[in-house]
């Protein structure tokens, strides 16, 4: 069955701390892609990040950096120098190949203070 | 290019009645998804179109249905609304499916009162 876990709630930091927001997925397919989202108060999910299972290299975009590791089922995302505008729910979502549906996470509510 | 717009933005409806609901695509996407967000059960996949054919359905009761037009439009209506509609309502649309990746509307606040 298909799972993505994101066991962190919610998060506090003070502005230009680093953090990372923790993702495992559950798949029994081989071919998946793995997204994660950002959800300001507006409402609308915001895209990030597309990987698929073939592609495990890190990815480093400014600030946001991704590391997907297969052997752990993991696809971590970490935030540095984090602003206050960084502060918004978080999103680890996992599609395979032949379903076009995302699984989401329960999400990770970030919060950056002045 | 432009992106995905629902509307309406906001909702307010009475148990019993029903609600129709709209969302165009980005253009050239022929992939409409539709996900329900609520705070008990986060964020949840009801159903997918591509091409106007319903390809993927998520595990909501009949009430729940929706459609896709030949321009790449699609609507979700809700019958017989109950207080636990309540809810977010996001469409997203792909290229053409999970692969592709999705791009979200704002969405549609509903309140069942």
């Amino acid at each position: 069955a298909q799972k993505v876990t994101q066991a962190q709630t919610e998060i506090s930091v003070v502005e230009k701390e680093d953090v990372t927001l923790d993702c495992v997925y559950e798949t029994r397919d081989t071919t998946y892609y793995l997204f994660w989202y950002k959800q300001p108060p507006s409402g609308e999910l915001v895209f990030l990040i597309r990987r698929n299972s073939f592609d495990e290299q890190n990815e480093i975009s400014g600030r946001y950096s991704w590391n997907f590791q297969k052997s752990t089922s993991s696809f971590n995302f970490t935030i540095t120098a984090s602003q206050v505008v960084d502060s918004a729910v978080y999103f680890c979502a996992l599609s395979e190949k032949n379903t076009d549906k995302l699984i989401f996470g329960t999400g990770t509510r970030l919060q950056v203070f002045p | 290019k432009a992106g995905v717009t629902q509307t309406p933005r906001y909702l307010i409806k009475t148990r019993g009645q029903q609600v129709t609901l709209s969302c165009s695509p980005i253009s050239g996407h022929r992939s409409v998804s539709w996900y329900q967000q609520t705070p008990g059960q986060g964020l949840q996949f009801l159903f997918e179109y591509f091409s106007e054919t319903q390809r993927n359905k998520g595990n909501f009761p009949g009430r729940f249905s929706g459609r896709q037009f030949s321009n790449s439009r699609s609507e979700m209506n809700v019958s017989t609304l109950e207080l636990g509609d309540s809810a977010l309502y996001l469409c997203a649309s792909s290229l053409a499916g999970g692969s592709y990746g999705y791009t979200f509307g704002s969405g549609t606040r509903l309140t069942v009162v």
